[in-house]
């Protein structure tokens, strides 16, 4: 099995910091990485993609990748309490085929 | 909004049913994948068609079975339901050999 490892939370941060999401994996062919937001009750949303080392910044959102060290996280600046949800990292080795996903992180962002 | 639909958003069915969920991709996307995901865990990939054919298959039982029309809308079917197919039934879009995917709101499905 292909494991997406992450740390289930959950983890609290106050308003206005910076919260750090981490995720690592075991598939050295993995080639495709997504970050998802899923607010309580609802479908994953995409906010993240990234396909090579290094960091890709949108908006108060950056991704940043490891292939060598297979990590890939996710920082969030100026975090507010509308951040507060589940964070999944995802991965695929193929493109066109199946998403593998970790359980998720869950972020509480505190007033 | 994603522009992936599915219908219904909620259903209760009993054990040993059958269930049809059905899912509109979003304009322009061409594979559609469905995926499980039960209360706090991250989803599992059940299989995903393009061409109307299915391209690849997640660890579920032949019970769980797909159509993918020309429109590019799927379907998702379950026979024998059992009390652990109780779960989050996802939809994501995407175009074929594109990475990113786009999921619909999901469909509850409680077995009792």
């Amino acid at each position: 099995q292909k494991e997406v490892e992450q740390n289930s939370g959950p983890l609290s941060v106050p308003e206005g910091a910076i919260a750090s999401l981490n995720c690592t994996y075991s598939d050295r062919g993995s080639q495709s990485f997504f970050w998802y937001r899923q607010y309580s009750g609802k479908s994953p949303e995409l906010i993240m993609s990234i396909y090579s080392n290094g960091d890709k910044e949108d908006g108060r959102f950056t991704a940043q990748l490891n292939k060598a060290s297979q990590y890939v996280s996710l920082l969030i600046r100026d975090s507010q309490p509308s951040d507060s949800a589940t964070y999944l990292c995802a991965l695929n080795s193929n493109s066109g085929y199946a998403l593998n996903f970790g359980k998720g992180t869950s972020l509480l962002v505190t007033p | 909004e994603t522009g992936v639909t599915q219908s219904p958003t909620h259903l209760i069915k009993t054990r040993g049913q059958q269930v049809t969920l059905r899912c509109s991709s979003q304009s322009g996307h061409n594979t559609v994948s469905w995926y499980q995901q039960a209360l706090g865990q991250g989803p599992q990939f059940i299989f995903q068609y393009y061409r109307e054919e299915e391209n690849g298959r997640g660890n579920f039982p032949p019970r769980f079975s797909g159509l993918q029309f020309p429109n590019y809308s799927s379907e998702l079917n379950v026979n024998a339901l059992e009390l652990d197919d109780s779960a989050l039934y996802l939809c994501a879009s995407s175009f074929w050999g594109g990475a990113e995917a786009f999921f619909g709101q999901g469909t509850r499905l409680t077995v009792v």
